[in-house]
C-alpha cells in the first residue's frame, strides 16, 4: 500500500540545538517533495520544496534533503529556538502532478 | 483578499443535518484543494479543483460529501446528512499550479472546524 510516514511521537529538543525530522514514502515516486509548518489552530504555511533531481535545498536554518534510492526526506532546523515549536508536515505529488498528499505530521517542541 | 478567506471558522450541527463550507482562494490561483483534519491527525485529501478541468474527486470519503467551484472561484463543500464521524477541520487551499504541472506552494485558509452532535 501506499504511505507517507513521520514520526508520530512528538520530537523534544534543546534551544540551540539542530532538530532533524523525518518523512518516509513507500509505493511513490513523487517528482517532488515539500514540507510545511503547523502551528496550532492554524492552516500549514509552506517552508520549502525540492524537486526529486534535488539532494539538499536550504533556507535560513532550515536544510532539506531528499533520497529518492531511500524514499527518505529529511528536514532539519539548526540552531533550533522555541519559536520553532510547532508540527512539521511533508507532502508528496502523488497521482498527477498538482496533487499533494500529506504525511501525518510531527510534532517539534524546543524547550530553553 | 490578501490570503484564503474560509467561512464558517466554527459550526456545530446536529447529526443528520446538511452543512455547507465556503473558500474564498487567493484571486487568480487556478488550483483548489480541500483537505480535512482530525484531531490529532494528518490533512486528507478530499478534492482538487483545476481551472475549468474535471475535479479529483477521489478522496470524497462517500457519497454524503459533494464540492463545486463557481466560475472558476468560489467553492462550497457540503456535507449531506452529517454523522458524528465528520467532525474535524476542513481545511481549503489554492495555489497558481496549472494542469500537469507541479503544484508549487499552498496556501492555505484557516480552516471551518465542524462538530457534529
Amino acid at each position: 500500500s501506499q504511505k507517507i510516514e513521520q514520526n508520530s511521537e512528538a520530537l523534544n529538543i534543546q534551544e540551540g540545538k539542530t532538530a532533524t525530522l523525518t518523512c518516509n514514502y513507500t509505493n511513490y515516486s513523487p517528482a517532488y517533495l515539500q514540507w510545511y509548518r503547523q502551528d496550532p489552530g492554524r492552516g500549514p504555511v509552506f517552508l520549502l520544496l525540492i524537486r526529486e533531481n534535488e539532494k539538499e535545498k536550504r533556507k535560513e536554518r532550515l536544510k532539506v534533503t531528499f533520497d529518492t534510492t531511500l524514499k527518505q526526506s529529511l528536514f532539519h532546523i539548526t540552531a533550533s529556538q522555541p519559536a520553532d515549536s510547532a508540527t512539521y508536515l511533508c507532502a508528496l505529488n502523488t497521482g498527477t502532478a498538482s496533487k499533494l498528499t500529506f504525511g501525518t505530521g510531527t510534532r517539534l517542541q524546543v524547550t530553553l | 483578499g490578501a490570503g484564503v478567506s474560509q467561512s464558517p471558522s466554527n459550526k456545530v450541527t446536529e447529526k443528520g443535518k446538511d452543512v455547507e463550507l465556503r473558500c474564498d482562494p487567493i484571486s487568480g490561483h487556478t488550483a483548489l484543494y480541500w483537505y480535512r483534519q482530525s484531531l490529532g491527525q494528518g490533512l486528507e485529501f478530499l478534492i482538487y479543483f483545476q481551472g475549468n478541468s474535471a475535479p479529483d474527486k477521489s478522496g470524497l470519503p462517500s457519497d454524503r460529501f459533494s464540492a463545486e467551484r463557481t466560475g472558476g472561484s468560489v467553492s462550497t463543500l457540503t456535507i449531506q446528512r452529517t454523522q458524528q464521524e465528520d467532525s474535524a477541520v476542513y481545511l481549503c487551499a489554492s495555489s497558481q499550479a496549472k494542469t500537469g504541472v507541479w503544484a508549487g506552494e499552498l496556501f492555505f485558509g484557516e480552516g471551518s472546524r465542524l462538530t457534529v452532535l
